[in-house]
């Protein structure tokens, strides 16, 4: 079946400090993939999102680029901020199983100090 | 509304016992969804709604549990005779359309249920 594998956390990093959250997934044909952030005592929130091989998504200087060679879609920003400490999930939606029904990762925390 | 509301935010409930979750979803998204986020389970799809049908209920865990939407817009989430195992936080999330290859998803904070 469908998959999401990330990094375990936490990940914790000084401010500015360059960050790369891990994402690999197992799916069948072509999935469109997402970055949702959760920040502490709020909802889950789309970050970004890549729909086919080589787009590479972007928000609040996140960048996240489809890799369908090696079936990967890692999270990076050159220069955190402590505003950045959440929990990060990578995600997936594939035809197979219908787009509406995402696949989650287990969740990445992060933690910036200052 | 400006987001999706989810009602409670909190609920304690005895072992046995019947629930009922609200989701009140962005209005004019005919989409919804319900999600399950648990310790050990991380997150999970439930169920998914276009407009007042189900086409897909595939994971909702047992029959003890069902929901419901009416007038394309508020669902309701029941949990018959809960179990420890149901606790959880449970997710709504509402989009324009649905199973769409670039729908965003909104998600509301939850209904934390702990079943003691």
């Amino acid at each position: 079946g469908n998959s999401v594998t990330q990094m375990e956390g936490p990940v914790t990093l000084s401010e500015e400090a360059f960050l790369t959250i891990n994402c690999t997934y197992t799916a069948t044909g072509y999935p469109s993939l997402f970055w949702y952030v959760q920040y502490p005592g709020e909802g889950l929130q789309l970050l970004l999102k890549a729909t086919k091989a080589d787009d590479k998504g972007s928000n609040k200087g996140f960048e996240a680029t489809y890799r369908k060679e090696t079936t990967s879609f890692h999270l990076e920003k050159g220069s955190v901020q402590v505003s950045d400490s959440a929990v990060y999930f990578c995600a997936l939606g594939a035809m197979n199983t219908g787009f509406q029904k995402l696949v989650f990762g287990t969740g990445t925390r992060l933690l910036v100090s200052p | 509304g400006a987001g999706v509301s989810q009602s409670p935010s909190n609920k304690v409930t005895e072992k046995g016992k019947d629930v009922e979750l609200r989701c009140d979803p962005i209005s004019g998204h005919t989409a919804l969804y319900w999600y399950r986020q648990s310790l050990g389970q991380g997150l999970e799809f439930l169920i998914y709604f276009q407009g007042n049908s189900a086409p897909d209920k595939s994971g909702l865990p047992s029959d003890r549990f069902s929901a419901e939407r009416t007038g394309g817009s508020v669902s309701t989430l029941t949990i018959q005779r809960t179990q420890q195992e149901d606790s959880a936080v449970y997710l709504c999330a509402s989009s324009l359309e649905g199973n769409r290859r670039n729908t965003e998803a909104f998600f509301g904070q939850g209904t934390r249920l702990t079943v003691v």
